[in-house]
């Protein structure tokens, strides 16, 4: 079966940085695009970076480009969210999800991070 | 930018028919595809729809989507209504090389 396991999340202070972790199992890592996905508490998804197989390519929502940086380790099955200057506003459940041709088929269950004093 | 524009919830009776829509502003891509996905309180999203029309995995088939050349708009019909459908649902398509969501429709069943 396909389990996606985010770590890394937890309180931050404004300002600082913090680095999210996705497990990949199941499936043939190095052959698929992966995705964040983060949701605000109460709110709606929000897309906010993408990798494709290799690492070749790398995009990234406006609201989060410059800021963080998505990264994967083939050899571990492993995607990586960079995350620096966090404000208030990157307060959100981070999904790690797989990409199959266009449509996210599978998603993590989710690391919440918390941008607070 | 591309905008996703969902209604921000919708209800219906248990048995019944609701259609979900999601208008897609001006903007480029590379596809228009649209997908759907279904989200309950406290889990992560599930693929409903994908590429407009096709249904995921384990989805019945009084779950449609459908998409609208003219007016760009897809839509997400459940017929049959149960309260297992009761949900947060979200459209998603792309804006060149990123991807877009639509803000989510609460769909309540009565």
């Amino acid at each position: 079966d396909v389990q996606l396991v985010e770590s890394g999340g937890g309180l931050v202070q404004p300002g600082r940085s913090l680095r999210l972790s996705c497990a990949a199992s199941g499936f043939t890592f190095d052959d698929f695009t992966m995705h964040w996905v983060r949701q605000a508490p109460g709110k709606g998804l929000e897309w906010v970076s993408g990798i494709t197989s290799t690492g070749g390519v790398r995009g990234y929502a406006d609201s989060v480009k410059g800021r963080f940086t998505i990264s994967r380790d083939n050899t571990k099955n492993s995607l990586f969210l960079q995350m620096n200057s966090l404000g208030p506003e990157d307060t959100a459940f981070y999904y790690c999800a797989k990409e199959r041709l266009g449509h996210i088929d599978y998603w993590g269950q989710g690391a919440l991070v918390t941008v607070s004093s | 930018n591309v905008v996703l524009t969902q209604p921000h919830s919708v209800s219906e009776a248990p048995g019944k028919t609701v259609t979900i829509s999601c208008t897609r502003s001006s903007g480029s891509g590379v596809s228009n595809y649209v997908q759907w996905y279904k989200q309950r309180p406290a889990s992560a999203p599930t693929l409903v729809i994908y590429d407009d029309y096709k249904r995921a995995s384990g989805v019945p088939d009084r779950i449609s989507g459908s998409f609208d050349i003219s007016s760009t708009s897809a839509s997400l019909t459940i017929s049959g209504l149960r309260t297992e459908d009761e949900a947060d649902y979200y459209c998603q398509s792309y804006d060149g090389s990123n991807w877009v969501f639509g803000g989510g429709t609460k769909l309540t069943v009565l």
